[in-house]
């Protein structure tokens, strides 16, 4: 069973609708990120979250926001969608802030037309 | 600003024949270096990492990868590929969990 669960795996949004895309994981951990894959880029880090509060913030929009409701919940909302946005966009945990292991979900793949 | 460079976008191997990928990095500092893989339609999984002592370091699946301080490299190897080794794989730099991924390299394992 998957232990980092994203939803939904894919996603089609009109330019200018907004989205929230949902992280949920069962590891125990306390440090989750966001990461984006693009066609043409390689996997970008986001977004780094420790118990609960924002630790990194890479992503010069504000039309990004994470949001932390639960210790092991780091959803991400996209507000004034863009086609550029289109990518699929991975969740991931680690037992802390560091360089240990990371943990990904198998990604949402969003497509904005 | 750190970096990673794979420079092969695509590599083919027959079943039983050994590896090489690729992978030079740029980083201020003693970097923590990683390889991960990604299976078709999963999420990245850990193959090894690398932060300090013997500069070769064994992953899962008899991967194993040399670190090289005066090249700034870190190839990963195996030496007898199977074709569900077939995946996309990573090599990453980072420190505190900002993790800078390199292109990825497609390895295709004909039978």
């Amino acid at each position: 069973d998957p232990k980092i669960i994203q939803k939904p795996k894919y996603l089609v949004a009109v330019t200018g609708s907004e989205k929230i895309l949902i992280c949920e994981q069962y590891l125990g951990h306390n440090a989750m990120y966001w990461y984006r894959q693009s066609a043409k880029k390689p996997l970008e880090f986001m977004f780094s979250y420790s118990y609960q509060k924002l630790m990194d913030n890479q992503t010069a929009s504000s039309r990004f926001q994470p949001q932390s409701s639960k210790k092991n919940h780091l959803d991400l909302q996209i507000t004034a969608l863009k086609p550029d946005d289109s990518a699929t966009y991975f969740c991931a945990s680690s037992q802390v802030r560091s360089n240990e292991r990371l943990f990904f979900g198998h990604g949402t793949k969003l497509s904005v037309l | 600003a750190q970096s990673v460079t794979q420079p092969d976008a695509r590599v083919t191997v027959s079943e039983g024949a050994s590896l090489q990928l690729r992978c030079k990095y740029s980083y201020s500092g003693t970097p923590y270096l990683f390889w991960y893989v990604q299976y078709p339609r999963q999420g990245l999984q850990l193959l090894l990492k690398y932060y300090s002592g013997d500069p070769v370091v064994q992953g899962v699946n008899g991967f194993e990868a040399e670190f090289s301080k005066s090249n700034s490299s870190f190839h990963l190897r195996k030496a007898s590929v199977h074709w569900s080794d077939s995946a996309v794989y990573f090599c990453v730099v980072g420190s505190n969990a900002k993790l800078t991924f390199g292109k990825g390299t497609k390895l295709s394992v004909k039978s």
